[in-house]
């Protein structure tokens, strides 16, 4: 099945300590992203990337760290920099680098930090 | 910066009955798009519309757009208890891939 995974689903860890998420998607699409939802709110943008080896920063990167060394793996790192990690994390990918091209979610990885 | 907000914050109807949610956002857009997400699961595509569309069918969906007013609705007719969900409206700059989302409608549909 084609699509994009995200694990694990639920994640632990303790205040200080840096943490990575996994994106994978096996669409052949260009582009991935990472978003943070926090609860009742939307989707904030945290890195994108729209060609192996390259990524920009969203509106919400400091504490974040992301690579794109494959096309199809996008890891976000939340590093002990980040001061409100706890969060719903999504990744997503699109097969064009516009944003007029539609975007397909993971399933999420909810992030507790304690 | 560019970013669409829905309204209501929350809606809550019976089954059968018609869902009109809206969304306004700040610039000049080529295209729209709007999400739904069951609680606690990622994002799923409904229907894009570009800037020269004025409506826009999906189904039981029906987008509209009106770029004067900078504000799109979301019209899902005949609803059902499987519709109820978070449905998020989505712009973003032509020439960027970046998709900036409002922060949503929660719709409850009863049985």
């Amino acid at each position: 099945d084609g699509g994009i995974t995200q694990s694990p689903k639920y994640l632990f860890r303790k205040e200080g300590q840096n943490v990575t998420l996994s994106c994978e998607q096996n669409l052949n699409h260009d582009a991935m992203y990472w978003y943070r939802q926090d609860p009742g709110q939307g989707l904030r943008l945290i890195y994108y990337s729209q060609i192996v080896n390259d990524f920009q920063k969203g509106d919400i990167a400091e504490g974040y760290s992301v690579s794109r060394e494959k096309k199809e793996s996008f890891p976000l790192t939340v590093t002990s920099a980040q001061k409100n990690p706890t969060a719903f994390y999504l990744c997503a990918s699109s097969s064009g680098r516009l944003s007029s091209y539609e975007q397909y979610f993971g399933p999420g990885t909810r992030l507790t930090v304690t | 910066s560019q970013q669409g907000e829905e309204d209501p914050q929350a809606l809550s109807i019976q089954e059968g009955e018609n869902a009109t949610m809206n969304c306004s956002y700040k610039t000049s857009i080529n295209n729209l798009q709007w999400y739904r997400q069951n609680s606690g699961r990622g994002l799923v595509h409904l229907i894009l519309i570009r800037s020269n569309e004025r409506e826009k069918h999906s189904g039981r969906l029906r987008v509209t757009l009106d770029t004067s007013k900078k504000s799109s609705s979301l019209l899902i007719t005949a609803s059902r208890a499987a519709d109820t969900a978070s449905y998020f409206c989505a712009t973003g700059p032509s020439n960027t891939g970046k998709l900036i989302f409002g922060q949503g409608t929660t719709l409850q549909v009863k049985p």
